[in-house]
């Protein structure tokens, strides 16, 4: 069964680098033809994608966070991971990794991790 | 893309059909909308694309509908665990979220 599973620090000094792992199960990101990605949600607030990369292809990036935010992969662990720098209490969120197909009619975020609490704070 | 959601909140209770909008800044192209449905606590669960598709699962009372700039889910007898919070999100250019309908019951 396909799980996602976030990891990192639940707090996060201003300035600092916010960094965060998910590690899929039941699927290979190397050979899956899903997109993966991230997206955020403020406490009692919407959601907002941040980025997405297919493995063999390329990544995209919200535009509001791009100059901000990087994902990479690491096929050896299955998993995948964001860093988003120079953060401020405007990024304290829930974090999520998903998993969605990345084009077409049936492109929506199918299958989410639970989610993972970051605070933005001194 | 901004998509804005309607109403806000919901009130209504067990049996009664809810209708829920989402409009687009501009044209969605290909109708490309999903819904989910988010309980406290929890992530969000797809249960449509495509507009009108509904995703693995999903029981049948869920509907979704529209094109272009409007977009309509529709739940036709609520269940008591149907009462969440609900989001619209668009995927035909980049992709963008609602800010929600809370779906409570009366």
């Amino acid at each position: 069964q396909l799980q996602l599973q976030e990891s990192g620090p639940g707090l996060v000094k201003p300035s600092e680098t916010l960094s965060l792992t998910c590690t899929v199960s039941g699927d290979s990101i190397s050979s899956s033809n899903y997109y993966w990605g991230w997206i955020r949600q403020p406490p009692g607030k919407g959601l907002e994608w941040i980025g997405s990369f297919y493995y063999s292809g390329s990544t995209y990036y919200n535009p509001s966070l791009k100059s901000r935010v990087t994902i990479s992969v690491d096929t050896s662990k299955n998993q995948f991971s964001l860093k988003l720098n120079s953060v401020t209490a405007a990024d304290t969120a829930i974090y999520y990794c998903v998993r969605h197909p990345g084009s077409g009619w049936v492109d929506g975020f199918e299958i989410w991790g639970r989610g993972t609490m970051v605070t933005v704070s001194s | 893309i901004v998509l804005t959601q309607s109403p806000g909140t919901l009130s209504l209770s067990p049996g009664e059909r809810a209708t829920l909008s989402c409009r687009a800044s501009q044209s969605v192209s290909n109708s490309y909308l999903a819904w989910y449905q988010q309980k406290p606590g929890q992530a969000p669960r797809l249960l449509i694309c495509g507009a009108s598709s509904r995703a693995t699962g999903i029981p049948d009372r869920f509907s979704g509908s529209g094109s272009g700039t409007d977009f309509t889910l529709t739940i036709s007898r609520l269940e008591p665990e149907d009462f969440a919070v609900y989001y619209c999100q668009q995927y035909g250019n980049s992709y963008t979220f609602g800010q929600g309908t809370k779906l409570e019951m009366k």
